[in-house]
C-alpha cells in the first residue's frame, strides 16, 4: 500500500491564480481530511469528507473547495490565491471517524 | 472550540536519556480522544500515541508512554532511552468521541536529541 500521496510537493502560485492539490489514498478510508499548517503552528481542518460525495467545511474552509467523486480521491482548490494561503496543506484519512488519520507527505505551497 | 496548549516551544535530551513534552487542553466533554503525533524535518505526520479518556491506563507504545491526568486535563509524553531519530517537532491533538470531525492541534515542541 501506498499509503496517503499528495502532488505536487512543492508549488509557487501568484496571487490571483489557480491550482489543485491532489490527494489520493488506496486503504480503502471512507474519512478523508485536508489540513494546513501555518510556520510555528498546529495543523488546522479546512475541509472533511465522510464518503464519496459527501464534504463538509472544518475550521478554515474559505478561499477553498473539494470535491469526493470516488472513495479514494480527494482533491482539494484554490480558486483565487492569496498571500495568506501560504502554508503546508496536508492530506489524512481513517476508516471511521473516530480511526486513527493517516497523513500524507504534504504540499508547500507558496503564493507571491 | 477546545484548545490545545503546549507550554515548551523547545526542548533537548542527550541520547539514551528520558524527556517528558508536556500538554494541556481545555474541554467540557467528558469524552474524547488524546494524540501524539511526530513531525519530522520529511513533514510528515505520524502517529506516536493514542489514549482514549475513558480508559485510566496510560497509554504505552515500546519507548513512548503518556501520563494523561484527565482532572488535571493533562497529556504529557514521556520519551525513553531517546534515540537520534526521535528529534523532530511534537505535536498534541485533541478529538472529541461525540461531535464533529475536529481535531485540535497544539503549536508543537521541537524536541532536539544530543548525541
Amino acid at each position: 500500500n501506498a499509503g496517503v500521496t499528495q502532488t505536487p510537493k512543492f508549488r509557487i502560485l501568484k496571487i490571483g491564480q489557480s491550482m489543485t492539490l491532489q490527494c489520493t489514498q488506496d486503504m480503502n478510508h471512507n474519512y478523508m481530511y485536508w489540513y494546513r499548517q501555518d510556520p510555528g503552528m498546529g495543523l488546522k481542518l479546512i475541509y472533511y469528507s465522510v464518503g464519496a460525495g459527501i464534504t463538509d467545511k472544518g475550521e478554515v474552509p474559505n478561499g477553498y473547495n473539494v470535491s469526493r467523486s470516488t472513495t479514494e480521491d480527494f482533491p482539494l482548490r484554490l480558486e483565487l490565491a492569496a498571500p495568506s494561503q501560504t502554508s503546508v496543506y496536508f492530506c489524512a484519512s481513517s476508516y471511521g471517524r473516530l480511526d486513527t488519520q493517516y497523513f500524507g507527505p504534504g504540499t508547500r505551497l507558496t503564493v507571491l | 472550540a477546545q484548545t490545545v496548549t503546549q507550554s515548551q516551544p523547545e526542548m533537548s535530551v542527550q541520547e539514551a536519556e528520558t524527556v517528558t513534552l508536556s500538554c494541556t487542553y481545555d474541554t467540557s466533554e467528558s469524552d474524547y480522544y488524546l494524540f501524539w503525533y511526530k513531525q519530522p524535518p520529511s513533514r510528515q505526520m505520524i502517529l506516536v500515541i493514542r489514549q482514549e479518556a475513558y480508559k485510566q491506563q496510560n497509554a504505552t507504545e515500546n519507548r513512548f508512554s503518556v501520563n494523561f491526568q484527565k482532572a488535571a486535563k493533562s497529556f504529557s509524553l514521556k520519551i525513553s532511552d531517546s534515540q537520534l531519530g526521535d528529534a523532530a517537532m511534537y505535536f498534541c491533538a485533541y478529538r472529541s468521541a461525540d461531535t464533529g470531525n475536529q481535531f485540535y492541534f497544539g503549536t508543537g515542541t521541537s524536541l532536539t536529541v544530543i548525541p
